[in-house]
């Protein structure tokens, strides 16, 4: 298996572009998110899906859009990046109603707005 | 929406020297799940406890969930150069997915 996979790992935009992060996971997973980690501020999230057609708002959503269309894909489009958006970003997955409720994260997006 | 604040942000030891971080809520936590991230690499599970007074253990590791369920710690015991990283908490507010609440994180440095 290989897991939690996420493309690309290093992105530069320049303010006003829009871009796609990729995020597959190839475990049968129900839930997947995307986080974001900034200095001293942990990882917060931006939106998740608890199932294909599913998506929901977390703890910072603007400036980001979702879908899921199916279970393997959860890709996070910037419509109009800002230098706001500069950080690093985490995609996760796990089962629903398993124990431990483990995450499997992906091994992230560094992206970078001038 | 539910806060977690961990403590410290950052700690430096020598090598052998033991490191405890906490993490607090004001409000009561569900469960509380921990996790480690190399420096450059991604947040790695590392338990979740459940249970009221909890104790867990992971060979140098022992993790602790409040009576209360308002706070928890991680202690290791020992450290080596290889527990270098950063180590969260987060809290799963109830939900039976991984909606995760994360924590500051606490910085740790070994000093060989």
């Amino acid at each position: 298996n290989a897991g939690v996979t996420q493309t690309p790992k290093f992105q530069v935009l320049k303010t006003g572009q829009s871009m796609t992060l990729q995020c597959a996971q190839d475990m049968n997973h129900e839930y997947m998110s995307w986080y974001r980690q900034d200095p001293g501020m942990g990882l917060r999230l931006i939106h998740y899906s608890v199932g294909a057609g599913i998506t929901d708002q977390g703890e910072v959503p603007n400036g980001y859009n979702v879908s899921r269309s199916t279970t393997e894909d959860f890709p996070l489009r910037l419509l109009s990046a800002a230098p706001s958006q500069t950080s690093v970003y985490f995609c996760a997955s796990s089962w629903v109603g398993s124990y431990p409720n483990e995450q499997f994260f992906g091994p992230g997006t560094r992206l970078t707005v001038l | 929406g539910q806060q977690v604040m961990q403590i410290p942000q950052y700690q430096h030891v020598q090598e052998g020297e033991d490191f405890t971080t906490y993490c607090n809520s004001s409000t009561t936590l569900s469960n509380i799940q921990w996790y480690k991230q190399r420096p450059g690499g991604h947040p790695v599970f590392l338990i979740q406890l459940v249970k009221s007074g909890e104790v867990k253990k992971q060979k140098r590791l022992t993790f602790q969930f409040g009576e209360a369920k308002k706070n928890s710690s991680l202690h290791i015991t020992a450290t080596q150069t290889t527990d270098v990283g950063t180590y969260f908490c987060a809290d799963a507010g109830g939900t039976s997915y991984g909606k995760l609440t994360f924590g500051q994180g606490t910085i740790l440095t070994v000093h060989p």
